[in-house]
This record gives structure tokens, C-alpha cells and sequence, in this order.
């Protein structure tokens, strides 16, 4: 099956700082890629969806200005967390779905967990 | 009301049982259905699509029942590598796609 890949998959930050996350498609061009965020015994939820070239729709509730998506090319999406809190530490999780390939599945990276102390 | 709903359990059954999840969901526009696993601390990987005529993988069986909106999973002769959690997957027009909360499973020998 695609793989997707997620850098850094741990990162511990300290309040204030600015955390960015990697997410590339490794044997596939990704048309587009979704970012979600799990919190512990918590379902994931979508935060936003992006399309190469185009920027991010975020839910609703999302801060964008926050959390800033950037989509550079097919197998790249990067996430980053700007001014991270405590209550930001959570499990993000990127996935792509595949340029010819079914429309409605997606293939997961192996999530970050990201620690604000 | 959710717009996709499971019953989070968990559910602990011995080795060999056979069990199963439902999940509803509300939109009766949705066009696709998934069955994702989620094991703990991990992403979660796709198990199975769920079509109206019945999906059969292995000791895997998948049914959806579009009239009631509702999807069914069910897992013959349970191993100890299945526990983990199961999540409901729906995907409407426009290609959201919504995660229910997922139910746990826990096999036991």
C-alpha cells in the first residue's frame, strides 16, 4: 500500500515556541493531504484539509493563523504549531490520498505526539 | 447528535469469539464507508471498505445497511492481535470524511 511518512514522531516543546511537522507521501503523488489531531480516548478530528498549490480549508473552530499548513508540492505538507500551549500537545496525524487512486481513501502517517510543557 | 456513532465499548471476549460493532451514521447523503483499526498510540490503518452488497476479507465481514444507515463489522474466531481500536469511518460529498469515536476490543486468552 502508499506510505506516508511523518517527521519529527515525538517532539517535546516549551511553551511559546513553534513546532513544525512533516508529512510526505513516499510512493505516490498526493493531491491532497489532511491534518488531524487526536486527543487521548478522543476520536481524530480533521483540523484541515489541503490541496497542492492551494491553501488550506480549516474546520471550523480551527485557528489557521495558528496552526499554519503549507502544501509546497505532491509529497510534501508540513503543519506548524506557532506560539505551541500545553492544551496543543496532542497526537497529529497526516494523511494523503493518492492522485488516480480511489477518492475516498486515505493513508495515514504514523502521527507526531507533541508535548508543550 | 454525532454524526457518526459507535459504541465505544470496550468489548472483552475470550479467544476464538466472534464479535461485532455497529456504527450509524447521520447523513443519508454519505457515499462511502470504512472500517479503520487503531492500535494504541499508533495511526490508524485501513481494514476493510464497506459496500451495500457485503464485504467478506478472512474472518472479517463488513455489511452496510443504507436504508437504516447503519454499518456493521463482525469478526469470527477473535485472535489475541485483534484488540485494538475499531473506527467507523463515513465520507460524504465533497469528500469529508468523518471518524466515528471508535470501539475498543480487548481478546483475551
Amino acid at each position: 500500500g502508499a506510505v506516508v511518512s511523518q517527521h519529527p514522531s515525538r517532539v517535546i516543546c516549551k511553551s511559546g515556541t513553534s513546532v513544525k511537522i512533516e508529512c510526505r507521501s513516499l510512493d505516490f503523488q498526493a493531491t491532497t493531504m489532511f491534518w488531524y489531531r487526536q486527543f487521548p480516548k478522543q476520536s481524530l478530528m480533521l483540523m484541515a484539509t489541503s490541496n497542492e498549490g492551494s491553501k488550506a480549508t480549516y474546520e471550523q473552530g480551527v485557528e489557521k493563523d495558528k496552526f499554519l499548513i503549507n502544501h509546497a508540492s505532491l509529497t510534501l505538507s508540513t503543519l506548524t504549531v506557532t506560539s505551541a500551549h500545553p492544551e496543543d500537545s496532542s497526537f497529529y496525524i497526516c494523511s494523503a490520498r493518492s492522485r488516480g487512486g480511489s477518492l475516498y481513501e486515505q493513508y495515514f502517517g504514523p502521527g507526531t505526539r507533541l508535548t508543550v510543557t | 447528535r454525532k454524526e457518526v456513532e459507535q459504541d465505544p465499548g470496550p468489548f472483552n471476549v475470550p479467544e476464538g469469539a466472534t464479535v461485532a460493532f455497529n456504527c450509524t451514521y447521520s447523513n443519508s447523503a454519505s457515499q462511502s464507508f470504512f472500517w479503520y483499526r487503531q492500535d494504541c498510540r499508533k495511526e490508524p490503518k485501513l481494514l476493510m471498505s464497506v459496500y451495500s452488497s457485503g464485504n467478506e476479507d478472512g474472518r472479517f465481514t463488513a455489511q452496510l445497511n443504507r436504508a437504516s444507515q447503519y454499518i456493521s463489522l463482525l469478526i469470527r474466531d477473535s485472535k489475541l492481535s485483534d484488540s485494538a481500536t475499531y473506527l467507523c469511518v463515513v465520507t460524504t460529498g465533497g469528500f469529508k470524511t468523518i471518524f466515528g469515536a471508535g470501539t475498543r476490543l480487548f481478546v483475551k486468552a
